[in-house]
């Protein structure tokens, strides 16, 4: 089955600077990557998403990136503001039916100070 | 969007006893619903997948005649922790992904907190 291994574990950086978080997955057949923010106590929220037919995807200050060759795909935030500071979790999942579950990494604890 | 709803938010049981945690699709049909479990400072672990009117499909290492499932409809899944001790305490979660198209967001019910005393 499909295994997703995420580094770092944890992560600080000062306000305004960038943060990069990596995973990489082990099935050649996933094709769908999300990336959630989890607040203590509460249900991971979905922050982007990258599909297999694409590199790259940006949403304002959070990019995704692909590299299918090597199954791996990267969080990029920029400009990072103490709100950021949450638990992210990459995801990968095989194909986009219904029945299939995502298979999340470890998660990143990420801490921005002002 | 999509909307998956979880009842009870929390529950606090003593050792031995059965709880039943309900997750509910309120403005779509899923044919299939997934259960996490997540313990503190840790990643979600999928339990099982729910398929409506069938057995569940549980992952490796999980009881499955400890955390039983059952599907009854389309929208609503249902987990019950029987014969729960001290460490069944954690964060459950369920998801679901629409049916019908493509579809490749999950959607997140609420989870549900519990304590086994």
């Amino acid at each position: 089955g499909e295994n997703v291994e995420q580094h770092p574990s944890t992560l600080s950086v000062q306000e305004g600077d960038s943060a990069v978080i990596k995973c990489t997955y082990s099935d050649s057949a996933s094709n769908y990557f999300p990336w959630y923010k989890q607040e203590l106590g509460k249900r991971p929220q979905l922050i982007i998403d990258i599909r297999s037919n694409v590199g790259e995807k940006k949403d304002q200050r959070i990019a995704v990136t692909l590299n299918k060759t090597a199954k791996h795909f990267s969080l990029h935030i920029t400009e990072t503001q103490p709100e950021d500071s949450a638990v992210y979790f990459c995801a990968a999942s095989p194909d986009d039916q219904a029945g299939t579950a995502l298979i999340f990494g470890k998660g990143t604890t990420l801490s921005v100070s002002s | 969007g999509a909307v998956v709803s979880q009842h009870p938010s929390w529950v606090i049981c003593k050792s031995g006893t059965s709880v039943k945690i309900e997750c509910r699709s309120l403005d779509f049909q899923a044919t299939t619903m997934f259960w996490y479990r997540q313990f503190p400072k840790q990643s979600l672990m999928l339990m099982a997948t729910s398929n409506e009117g069938s057995k569940a499909t549980y992952e490796q290492g999980v009881e499955k005649d400890k955390f039983l499932i059952n599907h009854a409809s389309l929208t609503l899944s249902t987990l019950t922790v029987t014969s729960a001790h001290p460490e069944d305490s954690s964060f459950y979660i369920c998801s679901a992904r629409k049916t019908g198209k493509a579809s490749y967001e999950q959607y997140f019910g609420p989870g549900t907190r519990l304590t086994v005393t």
